[in-house]
């Protein structure tokens, strides 16, 4: 198993441009997050997914959009990016409840200059 | 919103001290989780504690969860240059409301 793959690794963008940042387990789990994490900070939910075809908005969901049309795949929508949206963004995974285990991918670091 | 509070932010030892974190809720938790995250990594979980008063070891690290479930440590024995990183406690309160992550504790070993 690869367990929670991320791509890209790393992107610049520009004021204004839009990406949107891959996310996708092998692991069949229900439940699946985004996270960003400021430089030297913890960690904070932007979406969140109990299923295909449901997520769910988190702390920070702002300036994001997210969708789940499978069970391996959580993309993260950014329009119209802003140097706030600088961050490191993880996803992470877990089984079948909301209280277990949550496996976290590589992360993106994302630079919006 | 729920809120689970971490102290140290940030805690320097020097190698063979020890080293304790501490996480706080106003609010009873169901349960609470423990990660660890490396320079340039990603979080990695530890331990889940679920009972009241509940103690796990792990080698060097003995995680406790508080009677009343509103608080955490984790403590680590005669640390090692190989512990440096950030413990994050993440708590759960009820229903289908995702896990509540502390700040974090960043722990720096001198050699």
């Amino acid at each position: 198993n690869a367990g929670v793959t991320q791509t890209p690794k790393f992107r610049i963008l520009k004021i204004g441009q839009s990406m949107t940042l891959q996310c996708a387990q092998d692991m069949n789990h229900n439940y699946m997050y985004w996270y960003r994490q400021d430089p030297g900070m913890g960690l904070k939910l932007i979406y969140y997914s109990v299923g295909a075809g449901i997520t769910d908005k988190g702390e920070v969901p702002n300036g994001y959009n997210v969708s789940r049309s499978t069970t391996e795949d959580f993309p993260l929508r950014l329009e119209l990016a802003a140097p706030s949206q600088t961050s490191v963004y993880f996803c992470a995974s877990s089984t079948s409840t909301i209280t277990d285990t949550q496996y976290f991918g590589p992360g993106t670091r994302l630079t919006v200059l | 919103g729920q809120q689970v509070m971490q102290i140290p932010q940030y805690q320097h030892v020097q190698e063979g001290e020890d080293f304790t974190t501490y996480c706080n809720s106003s609010t009873t938790l169901s349960n609470i989780q423990w990660y660890k995250q490396r320079p340039g990594g990603h979080p990695v979980f530890l331990i889940q504690l679920v009972k009241s008063g509940e103690v796990k070891k792990q080698k060097r690290l003995t995680f406790q969860f508080g009677e009343a479930k509103k608080n955490s440590s984790l403590h680590i024995t005669a640390t090692q240059t190989t512990d440096v990183g950030t413990y994050f406690c993440a708590g759960w309160y009820s229903g289908n409301t995702p896990l509540v992550f502390g700040k974090g504790t960043r722990l720096s070993v001198i050699a």
